[in-house]
Protein backbone atom coordinates (compact mmCIF):
# COMPACT_ATOMS: atom_id res chain seq x y z
CA UNK A 1 0.00 0.00 0.00
CA UNK A 2 1.48 3.41 -0.63
CA UNK A 3 2.02 5.90 1.66
CA UNK A 4 -0.37 8.59 -0.05
CA UNK A 5 -2.83 7.51 -2.46
CA UNK A 6 -4.74 9.66 -4.84
CA UNK A 7 -6.60 8.63 -8.12
CA UNK A 8 -4.16 9.74 -10.97
CA UNK A 9 -8.02 10.81 -13.39
CA UNK A 10 -8.07 12.29 -15.57
CA UNK A 11 -11.03 14.41 -13.26
CA UNK A 12 -13.19 16.15 -15.37
CA UNK A 13 -15.79 19.09 -14.92
CA UNK A 14 -17.21 21.86 -16.70
CA UNK A 15 -16.03 25.44 -16.27
CA UNK A 16 -17.94 26.92 -12.92
CA UNK A 17 -18.92 23.52 -11.23
CA UNK A 18 -17.37 22.54 -8.09
CA UNK A 19 -13.80 19.62 -8.24
CA UNK A 20 -13.37 17.17 -5.72
CA UNK A 21 -9.89 15.68 -5.53
CA UNK A 22 -9.06 13.50 -2.50
CA UNK A 23 -6.60 11.72 -0.86
CA UNK A 24 -5.65 9.38 2.09
CA UNK A 25 -2.46 8.35 3.60
CA UNK A 26 -1.52 5.73 5.93
CA UNK A 27 0.78 6.94 8.73
CA UNK A 28 -1.36 7.94 11.01
CA UNK A 29 0.85 9.63 12.83
CA UNK A 30 1.27 12.58 10.19
CA UNK A 31 0.08 16.00 11.26
CA UNK A 32 0.53 18.37 8.43
CA UNK A 33 -0.89 18.06 5.10
CA UNK A 34 -0.80 20.19 1.53
CA UNK A 35 -2.30 20.73 -1.55
CA UNK A 36 0.38 21.69 -4.39
CA UNK A 37 -0.98 22.87 -8.07
CA UNK A 38 1.46 21.40 -10.63
CA UNK A 39 0.79 22.95 -14.20
CA UNK A 40 2.45 20.59 -16.92
CA UNK A 41 6.70 21.29 -17.24
CA UNK A 42 6.24 23.26 -14.10
CA UNK A 43 7.27 22.95 -10.54
CA UNK A 44 4.85 22.33 -7.64
CA UNK A 45 3.33 25.25 -6.32
CA UNK A 46 1.27 25.61 -2.59
CA UNK A 47 -2.00 26.22 -2.80
CA UNK A 48 -3.49 25.02 0.53
CA UNK A 49 -2.13 23.68 3.48
CA UNK A 50 -4.37 22.26 6.50
CA UNK A 51 -2.85 21.01 10.40
CA UNK A 52 -6.12 20.54 12.22
CA UNK A 53 -9.18 18.19 11.55
CA UNK A 54 -12.40 20.46 10.09
CA UNK A 55 -12.19 22.51 6.51
CA UNK A 56 -9.83 25.58 5.78
CA UNK A 57 -11.26 27.95 3.05
CA UNK A 58 -9.07 30.29 1.31
CA UNK A 59 -10.96 31.75 -1.94
CA UNK A 60 -11.80 29.39 -3.96
CA UNK A 61 -10.25 26.52 -2.46
CA UNK A 62 -11.69 24.54 0.20
CA UNK A 63 -9.17 22.02 2.21
CA UNK A 64 -10.86 18.96 4.15
CA UNK A 65 -9.24 16.53 6.81
CA UNK A 66 -10.27 13.88 8.69
CA UNK A 67 -7.86 11.92 10.53
CA UNK A 68 -9.62 9.62 11.86
CA UNK A 69 -10.57 8.13 8.31
CA UNK A 70 -6.79 9.24 7.48
CA UNK A 71 -8.41 11.48 4.55
CA UNK A 72 -7.87 14.44 3.17
CA UNK A 73 -9.58 16.57 0.36
CA UNK A 74 -9.49 19.97 -1.91
CA UNK A 75 -12.38 21.25 -3.46
CA UNK A 76 -12.06 23.81 -5.67
CA UNK A 77 -15.92 26.24 -6.29
CA UNK A 78 -16.45 27.98 -9.70
CA UNK A 79 -13.77 25.67 -11.52
CA UNK A 80 -11.82 27.72 -14.50
CA UNK A 81 -10.14 26.29 -17.66
CA UNK A 82 -6.80 28.06 -15.33
CA UNK A 83 -7.51 25.25 -12.64
CA UNK A 84 -6.26 22.39 -15.28
CA UNK A 85 -3.32 20.98 -13.70
CA UNK A 86 -2.02 18.16 -11.84
CA UNK A 87 -3.15 18.16 -7.72
CA UNK A 88 -0.66 16.72 -5.60
CA UNK A 89 -1.27 15.53 -1.79
CA UNK A 90 1.52 15.55 0.46
CA UNK A 91 1.82 14.59 4.13
CA UNK A 92 4.62 15.47 5.95
CA UNK A 93 6.17 12.01 6.92
CA UNK A 94 6.57 11.11 10.98
CA UNK A 95 9.66 8.92 10.72
CA UNK A 96 13.02 10.25 10.37
CA UNK A 97 12.86 12.61 13.32
CA UNK A 98 10.48 15.10 12.11
CA UNK A 99 12.57 16.53 8.90
CA UNK A 100 9.63 17.61 7.41
CA UNK A 101 9.78 15.56 4.18
CA UNK A 102 6.97 15.32 2.53
CA UNK A 103 5.26 12.43 0.53
CA UNK A 104 3.56 12.78 -1.99
CA UNK A 105 0.91 11.30 -3.95
CA UNK A 106 1.07 10.39 -7.53
CA UNK A 107 -1.37 13.29 -8.61
CA UNK A 108 -4.67 13.55 -9.87
CA UNK A 109 -5.22 15.38 -13.23
CA UNK A 110 -8.01 18.32 -13.34
CA UNK A 111 -9.35 18.96 -16.43
CA UNK A 112 -12.02 22.06 -16.54
CA UNK A 113 -13.79 22.57 -19.72
CA UNK A 114 -15.08 25.42 -21.04
CA UNK B 1 10.90 38.13 -4.16
CA UNK B 2 13.50 36.02 -5.36
CA UNK B 3 12.32 32.04 -4.83
CA UNK B 4 14.14 28.69 -4.91
CA UNK B 5 16.62 28.73 -8.24
CA UNK B 6 17.69 25.64 -10.16
CA UNK B 7 20.54 25.79 -12.42
CA UNK B 8 21.09 24.41 -14.98
CA UNK B 9 17.38 24.41 -16.26
CA UNK B 10 17.89 21.40 -18.48
CA UNK B 11 21.10 18.74 -18.40
CA UNK B 12 21.64 16.32 -20.99
CA UNK B 13 24.29 14.04 -20.90
CA UNK B 14 25.83 10.42 -21.23
CA UNK B 15 25.72 7.22 -19.14
CA UNK B 16 28.34 6.50 -17.05
CA UNK B 17 29.07 10.41 -16.95
CA UNK B 18 29.50 12.86 -13.80
CA UNK B 19 26.39 15.56 -13.20
CA UNK B 20 26.12 18.43 -10.70
CA UNK B 21 22.79 20.01 -9.98
CA UNK B 22 23.08 23.35 -7.82
CA UNK B 23 20.04 24.73 -5.70
CA UNK B 24 20.00 28.36 -4.50
CA UNK B 25 17.19 28.38 -1.25
CA UNK B 26 15.28 31.39 -0.24
CA UNK B 27 17.09 33.41 1.49
CA UNK B 28 16.71 32.74 5.02
CA UNK B 29 15.78 29.34 4.97
CA UNK B 30 17.11 27.02 6.96
CA UNK B 31 16.02 23.55 5.46
CA UNK B 32 16.41 22.29 2.23
CA UNK B 33 15.58 19.57 0.56
CA UNK B 34 15.51 17.95 -3.01
CA UNK B 35 13.29 15.49 -4.51
CA UNK B 36 13.22 13.48 -7.61
CA UNK B 37 10.19 13.57 -10.26
CA UNK B 38 9.59 11.16 -12.77
CA UNK B 39 6.88 11.11 -14.98
CA UNK B 40 3.51 10.62 -14.36
CA UNK B 41 4.50 10.27 -10.22
CA UNK B 42 4.71 12.69 -7.72
CA UNK B 43 8.00 14.16 -6.18
CA UNK B 44 10.05 11.62 -4.64
CA UNK B 45 12.73 12.79 -1.55
CA UNK B 46 15.76 12.31 -1.60
CA UNK B 47 17.60 14.32 0.82
CA UNK B 48 17.02 17.19 3.91
CA UNK B 49 19.51 19.48 5.07
CA UNK B 50 19.16 21.55 8.49
CA UNK B 51 21.94 24.35 7.32
CA UNK B 52 25.34 22.53 6.51
CA UNK B 53 24.21 18.98 7.53
CA UNK B 54 22.09 16.37 5.82
CA UNK B 55 20.24 15.54 8.55
CA UNK B 56 18.21 12.89 6.66
CA UNK B 57 19.69 10.86 3.54
CA UNK B 58 17.63 7.89 3.62
CA UNK B 59 16.07 8.78 0.05
CA UNK B 60 18.98 8.79 -1.53
CA UNK B 61 18.87 5.57 -3.94
CA UNK B 62 22.45 4.92 -3.57
CA UNK B 63 26.22 5.69 -2.93
CA UNK B 64 26.14 7.50 -6.32
CA UNK B 65 24.03 10.00 -5.31
CA UNK B 66 25.55 12.62 -2.88
CA UNK B 67 24.76 16.10 -1.85
CA UNK B 68 25.88 19.08 -0.16
CA UNK B 69 25.60 22.20 1.31
CA UNK B 70 28.83 23.61 2.56
CA UNK B 71 27.80 27.34 4.05
CA UNK B 72 24.06 26.52 4.88
CA UNK B 73 22.97 28.36 1.51
CA UNK B 74 23.72 26.99 -1.62
CA UNK B 75 23.04 23.15 -2.05
CA UNK B 76 24.43 21.07 -4.90
CA UNK B 77 23.47 17.29 -5.81
CA UNK B 78 25.97 14.81 -7.52
CA UNK B 79 25.20 11.98 -9.10
CA UNK B 80 28.28 9.65 -10.29
CA UNK B 81 28.23 7.10 -13.30
CA UNK B 82 24.70 8.34 -14.31
CA UNK B 83 22.14 5.67 -15.16
CA UNK B 84 19.24 5.92 -18.11
CA UNK B 85 17.33 5.72 -15.07
CA UNK B 86 18.29 8.59 -13.32
CA UNK B 87 16.27 10.72 -16.06
CA UNK B 88 13.81 12.68 -13.80
CA UNK B 89 13.73 16.30 -13.03
CA UNK B 90 15.06 17.14 -9.74
CA UNK B 91 13.17 19.61 -7.81
CA UNK B 92 14.80 21.54 -4.95
CA UNK B 93 11.93 23.02 -1.99
CA UNK B 94 13.38 25.49 0.87
CA UNK B 95 11.47 26.06 4.18
CA UNK B 96 12.28 28.36 6.87
CA UNK B 97 12.67 26.05 9.29
CA UNK B 98 11.69 22.42 9.34
CA UNK B 99 8.62 21.65 8.85
CA UNK B 100 7.03 24.49 7.72
CA UNK B 101 5.85 24.62 4.48
CA UNK B 102 8.00 24.01 1.79
CA UNK B 103 8.51 25.70 -1.81
CA UNK B 104 9.98 24.60 -4.89
CA UNK B 105 12.04 25.47 -7.34
CA UNK B 106 11.57 24.98 -11.23
CA UNK B 107 13.94 21.87 -10.95
CA UNK B 108 16.25 20.67 -13.03
CA UNK B 109 15.65 18.03 -16.21
CA UNK B 110 18.02 15.64 -16.04
CA UNK B 111 18.07 13.45 -19.64
CA UNK B 112 20.92 10.48 -19.79
CA UNK B 113 21.26 9.28 -22.94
Amino acid sequence: QKEVEQNSGPLSVPEGAIASLNCTYSDRGSQSFFWYRQYSGKSPELIMSIYSNGDKEDGRFTAQLNKASQYVSLLIRDSQPSDSATYLCAVNSVGSGNTGKLIFGQGTTLQVKP
Amino acid sequence: GAGVSQTPSNKVTEKGKYVELRCDPISGHTALYWYRQSLGQGPEFLIYFQGTGAADDSGLPNDRFFAVRPEGSVSTLKIQRTERGDSAVYLCASSLKRQETQYFGPGTRLLVL
